[in-house]
């Protein structure tokens, strides 16, 4: 079934640990998003990648980062430079064009401990 | 500046009631598309329905309905019939064309379907 994937579904960090959330998606979509969610709250935007080898920084990219080798990869780094890492983070992807509609994975609750 | 304001922060309706969850949107482009997600306690944003600036036919599929106004630059979702299962968070969305990929997402409406 084509999707997008996060995994893992939680997360437990201790403080100071640099952590890695995994997005991957296997609908041949060109761009990828990542989002913070905390609770109550709606959806910040901290990285995005239109093309592989390519990405730009969100509204809050302070303390993460993120890479692009792949077009089905998008992993997130979640950094100790991150003081207030704990929420819920969302991956994304959309169709081509300018159309295109955003679909997103299950999510990963990051807790630091 | 792109904005999508969601007003109703809560909404608690008895099953059976029909509910509209508000969207006003702002932007100075005349192209644009608008969405709506429901995200359940499970998280994940599920998709429900895209619109093109130029398209304000109004749309329904089964119970949900879509009213969009662009002289009020309103997106207005409506829940005929309310079912427990519709309990969700509910978020509209405007996306700008020819400026990234980039969607600006409003606060979201949290929607509770009392039995």
């Amino acid at each position: 079934d084509g999707g997008i994937t996060q995994s893992p579904k939680y997360l437990f960090r201790k403080e100071g640990q640099n952590v890695t959330l995994s997005c991957e998606q296997n609908l041949n979509h060109d761009a990828m998003y990542w989002y913070r969610q905390d609770p109550g709250q709606g959806l910040r935007l901290i990285y995005y990648s239109q093309i592989v080898n390519d990405f730009q920084k969100g509204d809050i990219a302070e303390g993460y980062s993120v890479s692009r080798e792949k077009k089905e990869s998008f992993p997130l780094t979640v950094t100790s430079a991150q003081k207030n890492p704990t929420a819920f983070y969302l991956c994304a992807s959309t169709t081509s064009g300018d159309s295109g509609t955003q679909y997103f994975g299950p999510g990963t609750r990051l807790t630091v401990l | 500046a792109q904005k999508v304001t969601q007003a109703q922060t809560e909404i608690s309706v008895v099953e059976k009631e029909d509910v509209t969850l508000d969207c006003v949107y702002e932007t100075r482009d005349t192209t644009y598309y608008l969405f709506w997600y429901k995200q359940p306690p499970s998280g994940e944003l599920v998709f429900l329905i895209r619109r093109n600036s130029f398209d304000e036919q109004n749309e329904i599929s089964g119970r949900y309905s879509w009213n969009f106004q662009k002289s009020t630059s309103s997106f207005n979702f409506t829940i005929t019939a309310s079912q427990v299962v519709d309990s969700a968070v509910y978020f509209c969305a405007l996306r700008r064309i020819n400026y990234g990929q980039n969607f600006v997402f409003g606060p979201g409406t949290r929607l509770s379907v009392l039995p």
